[in-house]
């Protein structure tokens, strides 16, 4: 599989802020992916993450509210903006690594994130 | 209808039995299927792949895929309490990059 690492692990933030959230992998991927887990639910795909171009969003989800960057084939980022405690949720990160079996997708350890 | 369908449990068995673990999907067309395992506060762990109608083995688990009738299934043998987690059913319909997942199933496995 690959090393992936998510920083931070956890957070507290106050309403109306913004978090970013790093994801950083020691293998070539060739897909990364942002999801979502609301507490008690199952993983909620948020987009794709895009090397060089705009990630590519899921239905319900906005790049005003969440933008992502991935300026490499290895490390992206997810920034959850204008936080209200709806935001409340563990985020993840997941890649599909080059040369392994087909479709797999590995996570990150998460970043859990808690709005006040 | 959801995409991916399980049944939330909790599946509790005994120590050294078999559990088993269901999922439905609706897209006819999807080729990959996953089974993940994912512990209370832990990020989801891959346990097993499948892509072709039958059983697969992978120590004491078995990923069974039955494309006709749209199911797939995990069996854990000889259960061990350290089974107990939520396992997610993942599935890659046939026209997208992404994987859907179903709600997942808790499994209690009792000494």
């Amino acid at each position: 599989s690959a090393v992936i690492s998510q920083k931070p692990s956890r957070d507290i933030c106050q309403r109306g802020t913004s978090l970013t959230i790093q994801c950083q992998v020691d293998s070539q991927v060739t897909m990364m992916f942002w999801y979502r887990q609301q507490p008690g639910q199952s993983l909620t795909l948020i987009a794709t993450a895009n090397q060089g171009s705009e990630a590519t969003y899921e239905s319900g989800f906005v790049i005003d509210k969440f933008p992502i960057s991935r300026p490499n084939l290895t490390f992206s980022t997810l920034t959850v903006s204008n936080m209200s405690p709806e935001d409340s949720s563990i985020y993840l990160c997941s890649v599909e690594v080059a040369g392994l079996a087909k479709d797999e997708q590995f996570f990150g350890p998460g970043t859990r994130l808690t709005v006040l | 209808q959801k995409e991916v369908e399980q049944n939330s449990g909790p599946l509790s068995v005994p120590e050294g039995a078999i559990a088993s673990l269901n999922c439905t999907y609706s897209d006819r067309v999807s080729q990959s299927f996953f089974w993940y395992r994912q512990y209370s506060g832990k990020s989801p762990e891959l346990i097993m792949s499948i892509y072709s109608n039958g059983d697969k083995e992978d120590g004491r688990f078995t990923a069974q895929l039955n494309k006709a009738s749209q199911y797939v299934s995990l069996l854990i043998r000889d259960s061990q309490p350290s089974d107990s987690a939520t396992y997610l059913c993942a599935v890659k319909p046939g026209n997208t990059g992404k994987l859907i997942f179903g709600q997942g199933t808790t499994l209690q496995v009792k000494p």
